[in-house]
């Protein structure tokens, strides 16, 4: 009940086309889904985040879109760049309290030119 | 602000040596972490401390593995002995506060090859 599922685990697009990567979860504690972006060589960094109390969530060309009834949420990068290409972690954790992060397992992204 | 600093970037040892990675998180961040990183199991959160007392190991595969904080500007992950499944890069995080909003700052990993 911990696991975050995430797909696809690569993700070719091409310049200025929409990325979307998607994830599911089955613990409905969890109320806080942030996503992560890792270039390589480099540790993972926040990206985004989003509460189940809105639909979507947007920071420039990135929008996270969360149906709390079906418990998922997606990532969509629109008008992907080459600079995009990395990899994307979502995960999960509970607002309240300690806070103990339950990452997908990855998608790498590759933008081509 | 350096962000967090992990020492060394690449380790390579041979089977049944003690390993020592270490990291220094952001000052005045009371909580670090501890992830290990392969392509079969992802992330993996292995320990978590707050205010230099370990609050969760449940995630250390195993006794062979053991970390430390002995100030809050320090910590320690030691694996003896080391063995071949233990490769993987191990990352060090750092947060500001305990709420599920604080971000994780992560430093750039240790690489552990152990032949």
């Amino acid at each position: 009940q911990q696991q975050v599922k995430q797909s696809p685990q690569s993700l070719i697009v091409q310049k200025g086309g929409i990325s979307i990567i998607n994830c599911a979860y089955e613990n409905t504690a969890f109320d806080y889904f942030p996503w992560y972006q890792q270039f390589p060589g480099k540790g993972p960094a926040l990206l985004i985040a989003i509460r189940p109390d809105v639909s979507e969530k947007k920071e420039g060309r990135f929008t996270i879109s969360f149906n709390k009834s079906a418990k998922q949420f997606s990532l969509h990068i629109m008008d992907s760049q080459p600079g995009d290409s990395a990899t994307y972690f979502c995960a999960a954790s509970m607002y309240e309290g300690f806070q103990k992060l339950v990452f997908g397992t990855g998608t790498r992204l590759l933008v081509s030119p | 602000d350096a962000g967090v600093i992990q020492s060394p970037r690449h380790e390579v040892t041979e089977m049944g040596q003690e390993v020592t990675l270490r990291c220094k998180p952001i000052s005045g961040h009371d909580y670090l972490f501890w992830y290990r990183q392969t392509m079969m199991r992802g992330l993996e959160l292995l320990i978590y401390f707050n205010n230099n007392v370990p609050i969760d190991d449940s995630g250390m595969p195993e006794d062979r593995f053991s970390a430390k904080m002995p100030n809050a500007s320090f910590s320690t992950l030691k694996i003896q002995p080391s063995e071949p499944r233990d490769s993987a890069v191990y990352f060090c995080a750092s947060s500001p506060w305990d709420r599920g909003n604080s971000p994780l700052h992560f430093g750039n990993g240790t690489r552990l090859t152990v032949t």
